[in-house]
């Protein structure tokens, strides 16, 4: 039973548009929210995070939403460029930074078409 | 000074057999994970290390063996692969437990005839 799903396993957008990925998770102890973003034969890495307490949080082009009483979380991406085609893992934690109680998602294949 | 690398990135091994998959960093970083990302799924922790010879289960760790005799070291060991050991391999490090502050390696893919 996955607790973070990422059901949409690839999304293509336009170049300069917005990109949104979504998230949603069945676990109420989860207090901690992050994004990572994967390049081929690379590793993934840390993008961007939001606390339970808060509803938004930014990062040049990055945002991520979150709506707790849905259980769901979102990362925007505006404007889409061709560099961000990667894979994007959204995860949570019951703590908030805590590396050992991550649950990840399977991640979606982000496409930004130039 | 590549940070943190895997070795090796790429490994077919056949089922029963022993594989140890190499994990180096040079930042002297305390504390060091294995995942493992299977198709459809995310990273699952298997084993973390807080400093060298502390090292404690994650969410998978049946079949796997990690030691960590050296700070710059984690390797992990597969005592006798089976197929369901086929996944891609990640090690990360970072100063603390906190996910902000974690790297990860570029990966090993493993798979077992």
């Amino acid at each position: 039973d996955q607790q973070v799903k990422q059901n949409s396993p690839s999304l293509s957008v336009q170049e300069g548009r917005i990109s949104i990925l979504n998230c949603d998770y069945t676990n109420s102890m989860f207090d901690y929210f992050l994004w990572y973003k994967k390049y081929p034969a690379e590793g993934p890495t840390f993008l961007i995070s939001i606390s339970s307490i808060k509803d938004k949080n930014e990062d040049g082009r990055f945002t991520v939403f979150l709506n707790k009483s849905a259980k769901h979380l979102s990362l925007h991406i505006v404007p889409s460029q061709p560099g961000d085609s990667a894979v994007y893992f959204c995860a949570a934690s019951p703590v908030a930074g805590s590396a050992r109680q991550l649950t990840f998602g399977s991640g979606t294949q982000l496409t930004v078409l130039p | 000074d590549a940070g943190i690398t895997q070795s090796p990135r790429y490994k077919i091994t056949e089922t029963g057999r022993q594989v140890t998959l190499m994990c180096h960093q040079t930042w002297s970083h305390s504390y060091m994970f294995w995942y493992r990302q299977d198709l459809g799924h995310g990273l699952r922790l298997i084993y973390y290390s807080a400093a060298a010879d502390i090292t404690d289960k994650g969410e998978v760790p049946d079949g796997y063996v990690v030691s960590r005799s050296k700070t710059e070291n984690f390797p992990l060991t597969l005592e006798s692969a089976t197929r369901s050991q086929t996944s891609v391999y990640f090690c990360a490090t970072g100063w603390t437990a906190s996910t902000d502050t974690q790297y990860f390696g570029p990966g090993t893919r493993l798979t077992v005839l």
